[in-house]
This record gives structure tokens, C-alpha cells and sequence, in this order.
């Protein structure tokens, strides 16, 4: 059985980074084709992806907050860190990870993969407040 | 950024509705369409995969159909475990995802 968990503070101050700990059972980051992702959703907002990290280390962040955000793996501790600095009120929100998975596809004339986000972690809520 | 917006964002049914959520995307995404269900302070829950592939231990009034930039998702007959927010997500960029505003189901 696949889990994943977050955790990290629950209150952090305007300008402050923040860091969050995502902590998964049930899969590793050695395994090929592996992914997994960084979501959050304001209170009452839509869900907003951020990052994501493969197996082999390539990474990928939302174009918004590019410039604000780090996203690491320790494989050895099956955990995904995603640092965000600058922390403004407006980054209030439940922050979940996920896994991503992929199936392939296949016609008489190309291939790919569908991927979908198959398992969450149930979120951890960050507030920004001075 | 692909766009996606849905229609409604909201809507109020009865147990045993047949309810239609619609996603629309800004380009086209193929069937690179998923829908999610989601209820407070829960984790979000997939449904639906490439359009109209039911994950696996979803019940089957659940269902999905549509390609290029028009999607739909269908609950058959709702049920009281039913009402939640539910999302749509593009999968077709990968290095970009994104999913749309939501539309939330509550009981008439």
C-alpha cells in the first residue's frame, strides 16, 4: 500500500521560507518512471500544481513560482522536500504531495504515457501571519 | 500554461440524480484529462484517468467521456457519498500541470 504524508511548520512569517516535508511508504524514487508532486489550495481557491521530482532527479516547477521554489529527494529516507521562499499571506493553503503514475499508450503510429496523480497525502495546512 | 475551466461551479442535486460536470481546456489536450474528487480535509481521490478510464475500486456511476478541448464527467445516480468538489486536471503538459477552478456538489 502505497501513503504519503506531509508535515512541516503551521505557521510561518511573512518573508520566512518554508519547508515541507513529504514522507511516502510504498514506493521509492529508485524506481524507474517514479514521480512525485507538490499541490497546494488556497482556502476556498482551485488546487495549484508546484513541483514535481522524478526517479532520476529531474525536476520541474510551476512557472509562477519558479523563482520562490526547491524541490530535493532523499531517497535513502523515502522523503521529497520542498522549500518556498518569501512567504507572503497570499501562500495560505493546504500543501499535499502525490504520486504520479504513468501508463503507456500505444497506436499503429506513435506512443506515450497517460499520467495521473493515483495517490495523495491528506495535506498540510500552512498559514502566513506575522 | 494550458487553461481549464469548468462548468457549473456549483451545483445542488438529489440522491439519485444523473449530474454532468463539464471541463473545457484552452488548447487541445487529446485525452489527457483527469478527474479527481475531493472533500474537505481529505486527501483528493482520482476517478478518472485518460478521459474515461475508471481507476481501479471507483464505482461505476462514475464516468468520463470527451477529446481535444471538450470533457465531461457523469455521476449516474448520486449518492450521498457523493458530494464533494470535483476537479479535472491536464496531464497533456507534463513539465505544467494544471487543473480546473472545481465544481462543488451539495445535496438540494
Amino acid at each position: 500500500q502505497v501513503t504519503l504524508k506531509e508535515s512541516g511548520p503551521a505557521l510561518v512569517k511573512p518573508t520566512q521560507t518554508l519547508t515541507l516535508t513529504c514522507t511516502f511508504s510504498g514506493l521509492s524514487l529508485r524506481t524507474a518512471g517514479m514521480r512525485v508532486n507538490w499541490i497546494r489550495q488556497p482556502p476556498g481557491k482551485a488546487l495549484e500544481w508546484l513541483a514535481h521530482i522524478d526517479w532520476d532527479d529531474d525536476k520541474f516547477y510551476s512557472t509562477s513560482l519558479k523563482t520562490r521554489l526547491t524541490i530535493s529527494k532523499d531517497t535513502s529516507k523515502n522523503q521529497v522536500v520542498l522549500t518556498m521562499t518569501n512567504m507572503d499571506p497570499v501562500d495560505t493553503a493546504t500543501y499535499y504531495c502525490s504520486r504520479t503514475t504513468a501508463t503507456p499508450w500505444e497506436t499503429a503510429m506513435a506512443t506515450g504515457y497517460y499520467y495521473y496523480m493515483d495517490v495523495w497525502g491528506k495535506g498540510t495546512t500552512v498559514t502566513v501571519s506575522s | 500554461d494550458i487553461q481549464l475551466t469548468q462548468s457549473p461551479s456549483s451545483l445542488s442535486a438529489s440522491i439519485g440524480d444523473r449530474i454532468t460536470i463539464t471541463c473545457r481546456a484552452s488548447e487541445s489536450i487529446g485525452t489527457y484529462l483527469n478527474w479527481y474528487q475531493h472533500k474537505s480535509g481529505k486527501a483528493p481521490k482520482l476517478l478518472i484517468y485518460a478521459a474515461s478510464s475508471l481507476q481501479s475500486g471507483v464505482p461505476s456511476r462514475f464516468s468520463g467521456s470527451g477529446s481535444g478541448t471538450d470533457f465531461t464527467l457523469t455521476i449516474s445516480s448520486l449518492q450521498p457519498e457523493d458530494f464533494a468538489t470535483y476537479f479535472c486536471q491536464q496531464s497533456y503538459n507534463t513539465q505544467g500541470v494544471t487543473f480546473g477552478p472545481g465544481t462543488k456538489v451539495d445535496i438540494k
